[in-house]
């Protein structure tokens, strides 16, 4: 299986910070990286696909980049909307795995 | 757009089945532009894809799960279900089921519900 690390795992920042997380897989998924964005109570919601690609109606703040084992997604500037936990997840191989999970919290 | 209804007991006992149905609108489970997924959330965790449908026929499981997980297609009813055999506290998780033109990811997602295992 392939393995995603994400880190940090938690992180405080205040409106108008920008933010990176990262990602790293434990084996070359070329660009087959996906970020998602869950709120509490919430089903995850599909931000980027294919490391880069912003979805559909999400805000050009955010943005993706990277390929091969490290991936990053930014947030440019943090807005109140924003806090919420970041999962990665790889669709290069199956089974399809998710990183641990980034929390984003008020500072 | 896509809307997907998880629907299902909330409550498990210890060896027993869980059986969970994904009732899907605005898409055929049928239609070969779409696949079809469970994923699951552990209360206070992290994400883990339990296995995916295609084309009401095709099915792709989690090793880690793999004997022990169903997932099939009614056309009928334009629904998808999930059973897990043989649970236990750490299958007590959020269920969510998910869908996508792209395999392996998830665009659509319904709320999720809720199995708790226990007697």
């Amino acid at each position: 299986d392939i393995q995603m690390t994400q880190s940090p795992s938690s992180l405080s920042a205040s409106v108008g910070d920008r933010v990176t997380i990262t990602c790293r897989a434990s084996q070359s998924i070329s660009t087959y990286l996906n970020w998602y964005q869950q709120k509490a109570g919430k089903a995850p919601n599909l931000l980027i696909n294919a490391a880069s690609s912003l979805q559909s109606g999400v805000p050009s703040r955010f943005s993706g980049s990277g390929s091969g084992t490290d991936f990053t997604l930014t947030i440019s500037s943090l807005q109140p909307e924003d806090f919420a936990t970041y999962y990665c997840q790889q669709t290069y191989s199956s089974p399809l795995t998710f990183g641990g999970g980034t929390k984003v919290e008020v500072k | 757009q896509v809307q997907l209804q998880e629907s299902g007991p909330g409550l498990a006992k210890p060896s027993e089945t869980l059986s969970l149905t994904c009732t899907v609108s605005g898409g055929s489970i049928s239609s070969d532009s779409f696949y079809w997924g469970w994923i699951r959330q552990p209360p206070g965790k992290g994400l883990e894809w339990v296995g995916s449908i295609y084309n009401s026929g095709s099915t792709y499981y989690n090793p880690s799960m793999k004997s022990r997980v169903t997932i099939s297609g009614d056309t009928s009813k334009n629904q998808f279900s999930l059973q897990l055999t043989s649970v236990t506290a750490a299958d007590t998780a959020v269920y969510y089921c998910a869908t996508s033109f792209n395999w392996g990811l998830f665009e659509y997602w319904g709320q999720g519900t809720l199995v708790t295992v226990s007697s």
